[in-house]
């Protein structure tokens, strides 16, 4: 797991709060991936870095805001959070966006919204 | 209908048992299967990656993809309680670039 590291593991924050989740790879990987994994739900995918460049917005709220600085390195920013968007945020990276490409994920950041 | 149906238990089973788990998919452009296995408070890791069609063995895990039923199959013989653990399906291919769609997970127990 130390080749995908997550920050913090756990917060709990208010409706109104603005909040960050970070993500950090060591892999050398140049694509990212942030997921939603929600209690007796799939895992739902909601955004794709690919070389900083974002290639894929799964139709996620507007009170999600990604952001990619570089390969190494994934935000998530949280504004106006719903008590329903409590879950686990699992970050992940591989290689490249390509389908035969391995994800390798992150111990994941425990959100709670009250 | 859901990309990836995974029945997700839980299930529970005695030390030693054969545990078989298993996933149906609809996408006939899927071509990457794998399973990741998920320990409690950790990310899924990578327990197996098959291509197309066919067996693929690694120590007591076995990994089975049929794609003329479109079925995922994992199989763990002589479980231990360490096996316990949420065991994904995941799948890949055609139009994806990438995008992994899951199974629900299947929350295993292997008890002494």
């Amino acid at each position: 797991e130390t080749g995908v590291t997550q920050t913090p593991r756990h917060l709990v924050m208010g409706m109104t709060n603005k909040k960050s989740l970070k993500c950090e790879q060591h892999l050398g990987h140049n694509a990212m991936y942030w997921y939603k994994q929600s209690a007796k739900k799939p895992l739902e995918l909601m955004f794709v870095y690919n070389f900083k460049e974002q290639t894929e917005n799964n139709s996620v709220p507007s009170r999600f805001s990604p952001e990619c600085p570089n390969s190494s390195h994934l935000f998530l920013h949280l504004h106006t959070l719903q008590p329903e968007d409590s879950a686990l945020y699992l970050c992940a990276s591989s290689r490249n966006v390509d389908s035969a490409d391995t994800q390798y994920f992150g111990p994941g950041t425990r959100l709670t919204v009250l | 209908q859901k990309e990836v149906e995974q029945d997700p238990g839980p299930l529970s089973v005695p030390e030693g048992a054969i545990v078989s788990l298993n996933c149906t998919y609809s996408n006939s452009a899927f071509q990457y299967f794998m399973w990741y296995r998920q320990y409690s408070r950790k990310g899924p890791e990578l327990l197996m990656y098959t291509y197309s069609s066919g067996n693929k063995e690694d120590g007591r895990f076995t990994a089975q993809v049929d794609k003329s039923s479109k079925y995922i199959s994992l199989f763990i013989r002589d479980s231990q309680p360490s096996d316990s653990a949420t065991y994904l399906c995941a799948s890949a291919g055609g139009t994806s670039y990438g995008k992994l769609t899951f199974g629900q997970g299947t929350i295993l127990t292997v008890h002494p």
